[in-house]
């Protein structure tokens, strides 16, 4: 069964650096989407893409987050200059079509930032 | 603001019992509402949604009940198992938009 994937599993990065997380979604999938999940708190919406631009975003995706399809098959997160309270886990997600809700969820990114 | 939230933070059931994880919600211009499984170090699983204009979904082992009355959504897990253990979040969806809105989260414990 096709499934979304991510990687790293785990980041660590020093506060003020860049990350860049990445994701390959399903392949016949055309939405993507980044969220992301504090410990122990619900999962965020960060960033919807379509048609290799940016749908819709949250008030927490600032000018620090970009995304990017640089190719036929990755999605990826840039976070430019990364603060403490941006550790948390990122999950990517896609989904085949418009209208519905299902969206199918990678294994996420853990980033810790010391 | 509107929000979609969880009545209570843990559910410990025995094996074979059933089970009924609530959730309320207050945007009552959702389209869907959804049930996502989340198993310890994995990312959200779709276990099912019910459109707006129902009130009862069935899955295999699971019924999704929608109250629009009271914005009150319900999950029913028939027969929990210990595979079932895990947090699970209610959601709701707009067609008009794209984004999933995630409420706080119910772990379900299943004791043998």
């Amino acid at each position: 069964e096709p499934e979304v994937t991510q990687t790293p599993s785990h980041q660590v990065t020093q506060m003020g650096q860049e990350v860049i997380l990445r994701c390959v979604p399903i392949s016949n999938h055309l939405y993507f989407y980044w969220y992301r999940q504090i410990l122990g708190q619900k999962v965020e919406f960060l960033v919807s893409f379509y048609n290799n631009e940016i749908s819709e975003k949250s008030e927490i995706f600032d000018d620090q987050f970009s995304v990017e399809r640089p190719d036929g098959s990755n999605f990826t997160l840039k976070i430019r200059s990364t603060k403490l309270e941006d550790s948390a886990m990122y999950f990517c997600a896609s989904k085949r079509r418009a209208g519905g809700p299902e969206q199918f969820f990678g294994p996420g990114t853990r980033l810790t930032v010391l | 603001g509107e929000s979609v939230g969880l009545h209570l933070p843990t559910l410990s059931v025995q094996e074979g019992d059933n089970s009924i994880i609530n959730c309320a919600y207050s945007n009552s211009a959702s389209d869907y509402f959804i049930w996502y499984k989340q198993e310890s170090g994995k990312g959200p699983q779709f276990i099912i949604d019910i459109r707006s204009n129902m009130d009862k979904r069935q899955g295999q082992r699971v019924t999704v009940l929608l109250n629009k009355t009271v914005k009150h959504l319900s999950l029913q897990i028939a027969a929990t198992q210990p595979g079932d253990s895990a947090v699970y979040f209610c959601a709701e969806y707009a067609t008009s938009g794209s984004r999933l809105t995630f409420g706080e989260g119910t772990q379900l414990t299943v004791n043998p």
